[in-house]
């Protein structure tokens, strides 16, 4: 099976940059995704990494490392409303016909001013 | 706007009473998914239609069970809640052919609240 280890919560001030570290164990690999999640609301999706390197989109990127088994997203520019809790996912590699996700233990990011 | 659609937002139920949940999506997606969400975890994937094909996980109880009438409609049916079962349930879509093959496109969640 699959197994993602996150960090449980992360704390940061206004403005600055923080990284979120996702280590993962898995006998097959089809890609590392992001998704955010506000109290109260739906998980959104934040980014997909399959191959090596970073991705960046505005003041979030992510990163993975394949070798390593490891990944991270970068906030940048923090702002209050980042708060929230983030979690990796990487895709069930018994099933490659669609998206079925397993996810993350999942990390609080609290942002303060 | 394509969306996913959840009714009721909130939804209280006694204990053993059956109670069921609904989402709707405009997104024209092929794969549909029911996830349990507790309160500080991941969310747990409990079963999802690829069309009209039905997969169940295996940890899933048997007191949960779900339907779909449609390519746009999916319900959730709890047969007799318990206690343990008070949670947010999330409905999620995805379809091949997305330029991120991870994404999936979640509801806004129904939480139950077993009395």
């Amino acid at each position: 099976g699959q197994s993602l280890e996150q960090p449980s919560e992360v704390t940061a001030v206004e403005g600055a940059i923080v990284q979120i570290n996702c280590t993962y164990q898995t006998s097959g690999f089809y890609g590392l995704s992001w998704y955010q999640q506000h109290d109260g609301g739906a998980p959104t999706f934040l980014s997909y990494n399959a191959l090596d390197g970073l991705e960046e989109t505005g003041r979030f990127s992510s990163f993975l490392s394949r070798s390593d088994s490891y990944g991270y997203l970068l906030l940048q520019e923090l702002q209050m409303k980042d708060s929230a809790s983030y979690f990796c996912a990487v895709r069930d590699e018994k099933n490659t016909g669609f998206q079925k996700l397993v996810f993350g233990t999942g990390t609080r990011l609290l942002v303060s001013p | 706007d394509a969306m996913v659609i959840q009714n009721p937002r909130y939804q209280v139920t006694q204990f053993g009473k059956p109670v069921t949940l609904s989402c709707s999506q405009t997104l024209n997606h092929n794969v549909m998914y029911w996830y349990q969400q507790k309160s500080s975890q991941a969310p747990k994937l409990l079963f999802h239609y690829y069309d009209k094909d039905f997969n169940n996980e295996a940890d899933t109880p048997d007191n949960f069970q779900s339907r779909r009438p449609n390519t746009s409609f999916c319900f959730l049916d709890i047969r007799s809640p318990g206690l343990g079962d008070a949670a947010m349930y999330l409905c999620a879509t995805s379809t091949m052919g997305l330029a991120a093959p991870n994404e999936q496109f979640f509801g806004p969640g129904t939480r139950l609240t077993v009395l």
